[in-house]
Formats: structure tokens, C-alpha cells, sequence
């Protein structure tokens, strides 16, 4: 069935660090979104990248679309960068759903 | 820009008891959506609306859910009766009018059913 699955589940960090989280889809995919929902559970848009690879400060996203898969880089992890990191899809086959994995948990730790 | 708005922010009920919550999306985005996170778990769709025109409701119970969005802006989630699992953060969603677009979340209501 539509499957989306993040790794890994969760991640502890010593701050200045740098990670990699992955996200594997199941299906050819229309779109990709990644979050990061904070500990008072807003979720902020972080990049919306159906194929390619886009950077936005300490953080860049690279989606490989034909091999099913994105991938999270954090670098130079900050405090702040704690909480829960979402991939959702837009799968061709399932209409305008977006349907998101179970998230990868990061604490960073001062 | 403002961004998506929900009210209210935390709401605690009794089992058999109702409750509403209320949305408003970015302003000019036509498609709406609500999702319910379960602690644990990623956001699951309840229903999208385009316009004031459902899409999908097909994950919605609707033995007691509904939803509205009578003038194509604002929206109102509504349980009735309420049920323990019901316990969950709804979070409500608006992007720009198609398909596949970027969606942009609210806050979201933490719901608890006692």
C-alpha cells in the first residue's frame, strides 16, 4: 500500500553537530513538503521540493524522485532545532492528499 | 502576511459532550484542509474543501464529525458526541487554489476528551 517512512525515528545530537533524515516513499509522487513541527506544535514549512535540491541556511532537502526517497541535512545543529521532523507526499494516484510519515524525533543537546 | 488562524487553542471536554473549532486560512487560498495528529503519529487528513465545495471527506467519521465552510473562507470542524480517541491536536491547513500546491498549517486546538 501508499507507504511513507522516515528514518531515523529519533536522534539525539550534541549541538554544532550535523545529521542526515530520510524519508522513502512507495509511489511515483506529484510533490514533497518537509516540517518541523516545534515542542509547542506549530508545523513550519521548511521546503517544498518535488525533485532536486534546495538550501535554506544550515538546512538543505534533496529529493531523488525516480529512486523514492528525500533526504533532511541539518548542519551545525542548534537547540532550537529540536522537535519532530515531518516528509509528506503528494502520491500521483491518491488526488490533492497529502500524506505525511510518522516523523523523525531530534533533540540537540547544548 | 498573516497566516493560517484557529481558535481555540486548547479545549477540554467530557466524553458525549460536542465541540467546534474554527479556521481561517491565508488570505486568497481557495483549498482548506483538516488534519488530526494523534500524539506519536504524523497529521491525517479529515477533509479538504475547494471553495466552499468538499473534495474529500472519505477519512472523515462522519457518524460524528462534520464540517463547513459555507462562504468559501472561514471554517468550523464540529464533533458530536465527543469520544476518548477523539483526543488529538486538529490542525487546519490552506494552500493556494489546484492541486498539489504548498499547504501552510495553523497552530492547531489540542483536544481532550476525559
Amino acid at each position: 500500500g501508499i507507504q511513507v517512512e522516515q528514518s531515523p525515528p529519533d536522534l539525539i545530537l550534541q549541538e554544532g553537530a550535523n545529521s542526515t533524515l530520510r524519508c522513502n516513499f512507495s509511489d511515483s509522487v506529484n510533490n514533497l513538503q518537509w516540517f518541523h513541527q516545534n515542542p509547542w506544535g506549530q508545523l513550519i514549512n521548511l521546503f517544498y521540493i518535488p525533485s532536486g535540491t534546495k538550501q535554506n541556511g544550515r538546512l538543505s532537502a534533496t529529493t531523488v524522485a525516480t529512486e523514492r526517497y528525500s533526504l533532511l541535512y541539518i548542519s551545525s545543529s542548534q537547540t532550537t532545532d529540536s522537535g519532530v521532523y515531518f516528509c509528506a507526499v503528494y502520491f500521483y494516484n491518491q488526488g490533492g492528499k497529502l500524506i505525511f510519515g510518522q516523523g523523525t524525533e531530534l533533540s540537540v543537546k547544548p | 502576511e498573516a497566516g493560517v488562524a484557529q481558535s481555540p487553542r486548547y479545549k477540554i471536554i467530557e466524553k458525549r459532550q460536542s465541540v467546534a473549532f474554527w479556521c481561517n486560512p491565508i488570505s486568497g487560498h481557495a483549498t482548506l484542509y483538516w488534519y488530526q495528529q494523534i500524539l506519536g503519529q504524523g497529521p491525517k487528513l479529515l477533509i479538504q474543501f475547494q471553495n466552499n465545495g468538499v473534495v474529500d471527506d472519505s477519512q472523515l467519521p462522519k457518524d460524528r464529525f462534520s464540517a463547513e465552510r459555507l462562504k468559501g473562507v472561514d471554517s468550523t470542524l464540529k464533533i458530536q458526541p465527543a469520544k476518548l480517541e477523539d483526543s488529538a491536536v486538529y490542525l487546519c491547513a490552506s494552500s493556494p487554489r489546484g492541486s498539489y500546491n504548498e499547504q501552510f498549517f495553523g497552530p492547531g486546538t489540542r483536544l481532550t476528551v476525559l
